[in-house]
């Protein structure tokens, strides 16, 4: 069954405080991992698709790396409007055509000024 | 502005009640999606529609149920048979499955702002 662990649960940071969150997954044949951020109270919003080892990507203080085994997102000096928690959800590769994703429990993640 | 408008914004409901969510999106997304989301666990799939007047069970579909008769709509009822459904529920749609890229390359889930249920 496919796996996926965040961690640390929670993280308090200084604004200007760089820092790391992982997501550590565990699937039969990676097609996609998926970054979202979520506010309280609000539906997650999409951040990044990483596709094969090796990928990165940047917005913003934000950047995504992905390994054979976790992902890792790094926030940059991070300022306060940073503060939300950050989902990760993998898809494996499948013959059927329907692409279900298996999400993490997230990170949350408060900047203090 | 296209996007995904999930009603009520918080529902109270009393035991033996069944409720309804409504899910309605303008992005002519083809597939939509029901997930329940608890503190400290990972977003959870109820069901899935890939089409107009077709779903399917996802992984926690006992005690609830939906129907899809609009391309546009997608409503999820919490029945009496749900004994904890008690949670944030959030829809979501995708430009088709998940499983077929979108022609930019990347076929993502865009949630709504969900809704809070609670059983009194």
């Amino acid at each position: 069954e496919d796996q996926v662990t965040q961690s640390p649960e929670a993280l308090r940071l200084q604004e200007g405080e760089s820092s790391s969150l992982n997501c550590s997954y565990t699937v039969s044949g990676l097609r996609g991992l998926f970054w979202y951020r979520q506010d309280p109270g609000k539906g997650p919003e999409f951040l990044f698709t990483l596709y094969s080892a090796g990928e990165e990507k940047e917005k913003e203080r934000l950047k995504a790396t992905l390994t054979k085994k976790e992902s890792f997102l790094h926030i940059t000096a991070p300022k306060p409007e940073d503060s939300a928690t950050y989902l990760c959800a993998v898809q494996r590769m499948t013959t059927d055509s329907w692409g279900k994703l298996q999400f993490g429990a997230g990170t949350q993640v408060v900047v203090t000024p | 502005d296209g996007g995904i408008t999930q009603s009520p914004k918080y529902l109270f409901r009393k035991e033996g009640q069944n409720v309804t969510l409504s899910c309605e999106q303008n992005l002519n997304h083809d597939a939509m999606y029901w997930y329940r989301q608890d503190p400290g666990q990972g977003l959870r799939l109820i069901y899935y529609s890939q089409i107009v007047n077709d779903f399917q069970k996802g992984d926690i579909a006992e005690g609830y149920s939906v129907s899809r008769e609009k391309k546009e709509s997608f409503p999820l009822t919490v029945t009496s048979a749900q004994k904890n459904p008690t949670a944030f529920y959030l829809c979501a749609s995708s430009f088709r499955n998940l499983g077929q890229l979108h022609p930019s390359g990347a076929n993502v889930l865009t949630f709504g702002a969900g809704s809070r249920l609670t059983v009194l």
